[in-house]
């Protein structure tokens, strides 16, 4: 099972920031959060990862909680084609960084 | 540099035959994974492989699959005697070493008739 929780769907304003949440209560401490979203018909595509520092790339920003018991992805300005399921994953450590995939976020921006 | 590469797109294949499913890792990455997603599902992890190694295969069906990463050579993905319940998208996604980020391809979409 998925180590993670996600809410099933979120909607976004078209130039807003979107702020999806993720609750991994069971983490690990040197376990990773990542964060991948899949656009419809696509493969999924790699958005950032962390350990327990805040993170930014030029896709997104990731924050942690001090616990490592949640965490937020931030899109700072979405825009339409960033409509997609996006997903919060823990891989699992044990088995050979397998990738295991909840139900995700389902974003909908809206212009 | 280019990204992780699947081919084909689509497969179409009647009940009974055979399909290979081919992924061409990004370069400089020796470890390869293969997940496969039914329609409205998450992906399922299949296999795990390094170069000439099955690492672990515990997500893969014991019948009719099989998979393996030469050493030349893109890793395949077999499927025999295909079924109707193997009609999916099947996602091959490559990182340059365990325990690390892994990078997706476009997806191999199998429609069994």
């Amino acid at each position: 099972d998925a180590k993670t929780t996600q809410p099933p769907s979120m909607d976004c304003a078209e130039g807003r920031a979107a702020n999806l949440p993720c609750n991994h209560s069971t983490i690990s401490g040197n376990e990773y959060v990542y964060w991948y979203r899949q656009i419809h018909s696509q493969g999924p595509q790699y958005i950032i990862h962390g350990l327990k520092n805040n993170e930014t790339n030029e896709m997104a920003s990731l924050i942690i909680t001090e616990d490592r018991k949640s965490s937020t992805l931030i899109l700072p300005h979405a825009t339409l084609r960033d409509t997609a399921v996006y997903y919060c994953i823990v891989p699992d450590m044990d088995s050979n960084y397998q990738l295991i995939w909840g139900a995700g976020t389902k974003l909908i921006i809206k212009p | 540099n280019a990204g992780v590469m699947q081919n084909p797109r689509h497969l179409v294949r009647r009940r009974g035959q055979e399909a290979r499913l081919r992924c061409s890792p990004m370069k400089g990455h020796s470890h390869v994974y293969w997940y496969r997603q039914l329609p409205e599902e998450g992906l399922k992890f299949m296999v795990y492989l390094q170069k000439e190694n099955i690492i672990d295969e515990s997500g893969m069906p014991k019948e009719r699959f099989s998979a393996e990463f030469p050493k030349e050579g893109p890793s395949i993905l077999r499927i025999q005697q295909v079924v109707r319940g193997d009609s999916a998208a099947y996602f091959c996604a490559s990182s340059p070493g365990n325990q690390e980020t892994q990078y997706f391809g476009p997806g191999t979409r199998l429609l069994v008739l």
